[in-house]
């Protein structure tokens, strides 16, 4: 497509069950981002790849959050052991370099009861 | 620690009247800055994105200003339509490969 795109939109966890977000960049965009955003609050940075590499994870709250990008494609965010303080907005974004336009996938709104 | 700040956090205003949200930031160095439109349940859509050495852009009936001496970013929106109702997010960027800093927003209503 001609976005990103990311899956599920929606997803209800039961607490301690683990999930997995995904995110499909813009085609041949080489940065990758992820962040989580509270209701009524912005973005919060959680990690950074540039193709397959992840450079930053600085944000990632804790060891639960694991995020990859084997292919320096799609990319997967994975949270284990889910807590409902986890519950917010995952928005995945793309960027063609390093510091270019950011392009904002629909985001992934995750509950965890 | 790096900062931005916006204000108001809401706002309310009549369909056609103008509007101008603000932008404070501690962020240094810094590289750029940008403003992005998010409605309800949607990813931020980017509006426009300022370098250090412009003071104004335009986007449609978008204008943004930046006053890098006084770290400060306005964002006015002219003759406002209902589909302007969104939060609108302040970001600044440091150099190279450091994380953006994204404000909380402002939550602006335009009402007929």
């Amino acid at each position: 497509g001609a976005g990103v795109s990311q899956s599920p939109r929606y997803k209800v966890a039961k607490r301690g069950q683990d999930v997995a977000l995904r995110c499909d960049p813009i085609s041949g965009h080489v940065s990758l981002f992820w962040y989580q955003q509270a209701l009524g609050q912005g973005p919060e940075f959680l990690t950074y790849f540039q193709n397959e590499a992840q450079l930053d994870k600085s944000g990632l709250p804790s060891d639960r959050f694991f995020a990859e990008r084997p292919e320096g494609s799609v990319s997967t965010l994975k949270i284990q052991r889910t807590q409902q303080e986890d519950s917010a907005v995952y928005l995945c974004a793309s960027s063609p370099g390093v510091a270019g336009e950011l392009f904002f996938g629909e985001g992934s709104r995750l509950t965890v009861l | 620690k790096n900062q931005v700040e916006q204000s108001p956090q809401s706002l309310i205003i009549l369909e056609g009247k103008n509007c101008t949200l603000q932008c404070n930031y501690t962020v240094s160095p810094f590289s750029n800055l940008r403003w992005y439109k998010q409605d309800t349940g949607r990813g931020p859509v980017s509006l426009t994105i300022m370098t250090f050495s412009e003071n104004t852009k335009s986007n449609g009936r978008y204008t943004a200003t930046l006053d890098a001496d006084t770290k400060q970013s306005s964002l006015h929106i002219t003759a406002s339509q209902l589909s302007d109702s969104a939060s609108y997010i302040c970001v600044v960027s440091g150099p190279g490969n450091t994380p953006l800093v994204f404000g909380k927003g402002t939550r602006l209503s335009v009402i007929a």
